[in-house]
């Protein structure tokens, strides 16, 4: 089975901070790789697929990239919005899929 | 945009069974595939099975087989999501998601999500 792994597991931000968010998988996985962000009490959200394709309607500031193994979700100008936790999931291995376990991003 | 409304909170007993349904709006249903998720309070999002018409049977995550039914009807539009023996640890939000491709090429991502239900497992 792929595995993911995702560093750091939280960090502290302020708004108007470029934020990046690390994503690796235990194998090769191309670029078969979506993020979603997780507010409390919402459901989860899709904001890039295909490692670097950005769902519609979701803010430029937000950007995938990456291939192979390693991956990079960045925020590149933090809103008050964006405090949520980030998870990346491997579609490689269709019809199974994985997530990683989370980067929760709070305020400073 | 598509919805997908989940069915009410629920709480059972320890040993029990629960069924969610998914149902969903337009005519969307055909051709899509379905997922569900569940997130554990203080924990991630966990991907438990799904079924996508293109692959046929439905698939499970290994810790859920033999424990978890995935069904589709097509007829009401309503995906729905079955789990058996039921523990504490079943304690969650389920989601179900709906699974989209690329057109043309093999590439698949949850797009939509449904509103997301309570099961609480206690005695």
């Amino acid at each position: 089975d792929i595995q993911m792994t995702q560093s750091p597991s939280s960090l502290s931000a302020s708004v108007g901070d470029r934020v990046t968010i690390t994503c690796r998988a235990s194998q090769t996985i191309s670029t078969y790789l979506n993020w979603y962000q997780c507010r409390p009490g919402k459901a989860p959200k899709l904001l890039i697929y295909a490692a670097s394709s950005l769902q519609s309607g979701v803010p430029s500031r937000f950007s995938g990239s990456g291939s192979g193994t390693d991956f990079t979700l960045t925020i590149s100008s933090l809103q008050p919005e964006d405090f949520a936790t980030y998870y990346c999931q491997q579609s490689y291995s269709t019809p199974i899929f994985t997530f990683g376990p989370g980067t929760k991003v709070d305020i400073k | 945009q598509v919805q997908l409304v989940q069915s009410g909170a629920e709480v059972k007993q320890p040993g029990s069974s629960v069924k969610v349904s998914c149902k969903t709006s337009g005519d969307t249903f055909s051709g899509y595939g379905f997922a569900w998720v569940r997130q554990a309070p203080g924990l991630g999002l966990e991907w438990m099975g799904g079924i996508i018409p293109i692959f046929g049977a439905p698939n499970y995550a290994q810790k859920f087989q033999g424990r978890v039914t995935v069904t589709a009807d097509g007829s009401t539009s309503t995906a729905y999501m079955e789990l058996s023996s039921l523990t504490s640890e079943d304690t969650a939000v389920y989601y179900c998601a709906r699974v989209t491709m690329v057109r043309g090429v093999p590439i698949f991502y949850f797009d939509d999500w449904g509103q997301g239900t309570l099961v609480i497992v206690s005695s």
